[in-house]
């Protein structure tokens, strides 16, 4: 069974489009979080909710709107998609806080592409 | 803010050992996390420390001085499959973000 899945693994898209990402994690964990991965491999994270309650928001541009449905579901929305915007997206999930001593669990990831 | 710097890329031979290190400058310090990350694939765990010291689980080991800012990863018998990018992280103030470096790509050979 896979812990954290994440659809679709590859999006290609045009500039302007609106799309979205869906992650489930059934590790029965509190928190998930959101990571834009780049062209050169900087793991950034973006989103952090735990119990569906938004935590953290790292200054991402509001084009980008997480919601999480229930505990177990953490959906990435993005509106008018940039060319900047092409990265990889890992969707994690961690029992409690992720920085503070739990491991985290990552997604596959989505490689996202804009043309 | 957050400042983490790793080495960009290194090159060892199989068998040998590797230090990978990690310095660290933060406004708020929750403990120093490793992961490994093979190319195409997502980020596994590998280590957390908290207090300085030395943490060994089996062929990796992972070392943290808080006063230094410091820590590294010690890979002993390397084999193939050990290359990957390793990735030193450090939990900030709020406990749920978790920022990273920016990764050591490691390559060993034949």
């Amino acid at each position: 069974d896979t812990a954290v899945s994440q659809t679709p693994k590859y999006l290609v898209t045009q500039m302007g489009n609106d799309k979205s990402i869906k992650c489930e994690q059934n590790l029965g964990h509190d928190t998930m979080y959101w990571y834009k991965q780049d062209s050169k491999k900087f793991l950034k994270i973006m989103f952090s909710y735990n119990n569906k309650e938004l935590i953290i928001n790292e200054t991402v541009p509001n084009r980008f709107s997480p919601k999480s449905p229930d505990k177990a579901h953490l959906n990435l929305h993005i509106n008018s998609l940039e060319l900047g915007d092409s990265a990889v997206y890992f969707c994690a999930s961690s029992q409690g806080q992720g920085a503070i001593g739990y491991e985290q669990y990552f997604g596959p990831g989505t490689r996202l592409t804009v043309t | 803010g957050q400042n983490i710097d790793q080495p960009t890329e290194m090159t060892a031979t199989e068998g040998a050992i590797v230090q990978i290190n990690c310095t660290y400058q933060t406004s708020g310090f929750n403990g120093l996390f490793w992961y490994q990350q093979h190319a195409g694939e997502a980020p596994t765990f590998l280590s957390y420390n908290v207090l300085d010291g030395l943490e060994e689980k089996g062929r990796f080991s992972s070392f943290l001085s808080r006063s230094k800012g410091y820590s590294y990863l010690l890979l002993k018998e390397l084999q193939m499959k050990d290359s990957a990018s390793y990735l030193c992280a450090v939990g900030g103030n709020s406990g749920y973000a978790l920022n990273f470096g920016k990764g050591t790509s490691l390559l060993v050979t034949p």
